[in-house]
């Protein structure tokens, strides 16, 4: 049973454009949730989160935006660079419950110079 | 700033032998997680710890243990290794509503 989705595994956009990578999650109890990104060879690295309480949490280049109702959210990235290039995961947890941090099975984002 | 640190890099092990996966962070987080990365697969969470001498399972705990004696310690141990456990570990670490933070990785082969 995958708690967090993310339907596309792969997303290409040309540097300088907008890059939107979604998720989406099933367990209502979520009220945390983060980006993070990876690189080969390389452990994730946090990028931003978002509580539930928000609906737009917005850091630099990178913005989340959490649609509580349809259980979605969504990662913008503009303007894109040919140094986002890597996979994206989303991970969630239940502050109020379970400790668990659960992740999706990430989106590998390719930026075209 | 060490951050969490994960021992080894890499490792080959033989059918039927047992390791243990080594993970330490400095940062006095409560909160321990283990996950494995398969090929083209997301991070599946093995087990976790939310304090010393407290660990629970995750969704894939089958064929590995875990102890958390100390806050800065979470090692991984591998029982009769098996070809399905070749894969990425991941260490993290945080504290309840923060984000995570995770070691370099372990890239384990069985054959």
């Amino acid at each position: 049973d995958q708690q967090v989705k993310q339907n596309s595994p792969s997303l290409s956009v040309q540097e300088g454009r907008i890059s939107i990578l979604n998720c989406d999650y099933t367990n209502s109890m979520f009220d945390y949730f983060l980006w993070y990104k990876k690189y080969p060879a390389e452990g994730p690295t946090f990028l931003i989160s978002i509580s539930s309480i928000k609906d737009k949490n917005e850091d630099g280049r990178f913005t989340v935006f959490l649609n509580k109702s349809a259980k979605h959210l969504s990662l913008h990235i503009v303007p894109s660079q040919p140094g986002d290039s890597a996979v994206y995961f989303c991970a969630a947890s239940a502050q109020g419950g379970s400790e668990k941090l659960v992740f999706g099975k990430g989106t590998k984002l390719t930026v075209n110079p | 700033n060490a951050g969490v640190t994960q021992t080894p890099k890499f490792r080959i092990l033989k059918i039927g032998q047992s390791m243990t996966l080594q993970c330490t962070q400095d940062m006095n987080h409560n909160y321990m997680y283990w996950y494995r990365q398969d090929p083209g697969m997301g991070l599946k969470l093995i087990y976790y710890s939310v304090g010393a001498g407290i660990t629970d399972k995750g969704e894939v705990p089958n064929g590995y243990n875990v102890s958390r004696s100390t806050t800065e310690d979470f090692p991984l141990r591998l029982e009769l290794a098996a070809p399905s456990q070749t894969s990425v570990y991941f260490c993290a670490s945080r504290e309840l509503g923060t984000e995570a933070f995770f070691g370099q990785g372990t890239r384990l082969t069985v054959v």
